[in-house]
């Protein structure tokens, strides 16, 4: 079955200090898209980033990067020197062969300054 | 380029009656999904629309719910008598292609409150 965990429920850090969101999937298809997307607290879904299954190169964008892991089914996202506009619910989805993205619980940021 | 646009933002409904949620995708897209998320949740995938037609639906409930994607006009979410428990935010996210291989964008969601 087709399915995304986020363990972290809730993480709380100060200001500057750099943060790592953990997201592991399951699947059975070869061929897969991987997402990342905020939810700032306004409520609306900001898309940040598709990785196709074969490409497994680590992507970096300014204080974003994404680390894809394929032989232990991850895909975390670290957000280098946080601020507090980073605080949102950051959702990791897969999308799957029949095009529905399947979504992780979430994991809801905390920035203190 | 407007994105996404869904409206209401917000619908206050009480039991027994009908919402309907509207949702134009961006310019140039041709596919609609709509997703539900419940308080503290991810979003469930509910529907998969192209114009005039309902590609996937295994997310949709079997009752009370129905989508339409007309070839004018915007793709609409109707629920019927709802109950409490549909309150919810609901998504609208387009895509310009298969969605194999493209991005989906979301709108910014409808939130929905059955009193």
């Amino acid at each position: 079955a087709q399915k995304v965990t986020q363990a972290q429920t809730e993480i709380s850090v100060v200001e500057k200090e750099d943060v790592t969101l953990d997201c592991v999937y399951e699947t059975r298809d070869t061929t897969y898209y991987l997402f990342w997307y905020k939810q700032p607290p306004s409520g609306e879904l900001v898309f940040l980033i598709r990785r196709n299954s074969f490409d497994e190169q680590n992507e970096i964008s300014g204080r974003y990067s994404w680390n894809f892991q394929k032989s232990t089914s991850s895909f975390n996202f670290t957000i280098t020197a946080s601020q507090v506009v980073d605080s949102a619910v950051y959702f990791c989805a897969l999308m799957d062969s029949n095009y529905q993205l399947i979504w992780g619980a979430g994991t809801k940021l905390i920035i203190k300054p | 380029n407007a994105g996404v646009m869904q409206n209401p933002r917000h619908l206050v409904r009480r039991r027994g009656q009908e919402a309907r949620l509207r949702c134009s995708p961006m310019k140039g897209h041709s596919h609609v999904y709509w997703y539900r998320q419940l308080p503290e949740e991810g979003l469930k995938f509910m529907v998969y629309l192209q114009k005039e037609n309902i590609i996937d639906e295994s997310g949709m409930p079997k009752e009370r719910f129905s989508a339409e994607f007309p070839k004018e006009g915007p793709s609409i979410l109707r629920i019927q008598q709802v109950v409490r428990g549909d309150s919810a935010a609901y998504f609208c996210a387009s895509s310009p292609l298969g969605a194999s291989a493209e991005t989906q964008y979301f709108g910014p969601g409808t939130r929905l409150l059955v009193l």
